[in-house]
């Protein structure tokens, strides 16, 4: 049974800081990796979707690397802003053909201006 | 564009008591999802739709059923809610099956007493 762990569960950053979150797998065999952001209250927004095949890739400030594996993927954030604050999910999608997107349980990320 | 709605947002409702979920989506995406949200469990797949017409069990299923009569719409109904029922819902939908970018709704959150 795929599992999905995301370390650390909170991370708190002054304004500016350049930051990493975490994600790791357990089973490789995936087909893609989707990083999400949930505001409170709100549902999840998808930021960025890695195929298997892919090391990386860029949107804006956001940039976000797979190794696959390894077991992980990591997303950066460059140049934080407090409207940065949310909670960001991962989730991975199995290699067979199905609907059964795993998600970790986030890292709640606090910017304070 | 609206995307995803689901009704109603929030809801308190009497143990035993028949209750249906709404989600709508006006993407044209063939597959649609219901994930539950509960603290220290993460997002979990309850059931999933690849097409009209077709559906399948998620992770949790039990006491929960759905329906997939056209493209755009997917009720979730609790044909007798019990409380550990109670969590917020999320509807998603993807252009295919789960390969792809999922689109999230903005949540129903339900309290089952």
């Amino acid at each position: 049974k795929q599992e999905v762990t995301q370390i650390p569960a909170a991370l708190s950053v002054p304004e500016g800081e350049n930051l990493v979150l975490n994600c790791s797998f357990t089973d490789s065999a995936i087909y893609n990796l989707q990083w999400f952001r949930q505001d409170p209250g709100k549902g999840l927004t998808s930021l960025l979707l890695i195929q298997s095949s892919q090391r990386e890739q860029t949107s804006g400030r956001l940039n976000a690397s797979l190794d696959k594996s390894s077991g992980r993927s990591t997303l950066y954030i460059a140049a934080s802003q407090p409207g940065d604050s949310a909670t960001y999910l991962c989730a991975v999608s199995p290699s067979t053909s199905g609907s059964r997107l795993t998600f970790g349980e986030g890292t709640q990320l606090t910017v304070n201006p | 564009i609206a995307g995803i709605t689901q009704a109603p947002t929030s809801q308190i409702l009497a143990a035993g008591r028949r209750m249906t979920l709404r989600c709508t989506q006006d993407m044209r995406h063939n597959a649609m999802y219901w994930y539950r949200q509960d603290l220290g469990l993460g997002l979990r797949l309850i059931h999933y739709s690849n097409t009209a017409g077709t559906t399948g069990k998620g992770e949790v299923p039990d006491g929960y059923s759905v329906s997939r009569a056209n493209t755009d719409d997917f009720p979730l109904t609790l044909a007798s809610a019990v409380p550990s029922q109670t969590s917020v819902y999320f509807c998603a939908s993807s252009e295919r099956d789960s390969s792809y970018e999922q689109y999230f709704g903005p949540g129903t959150r339900l309290t089952v007493t």
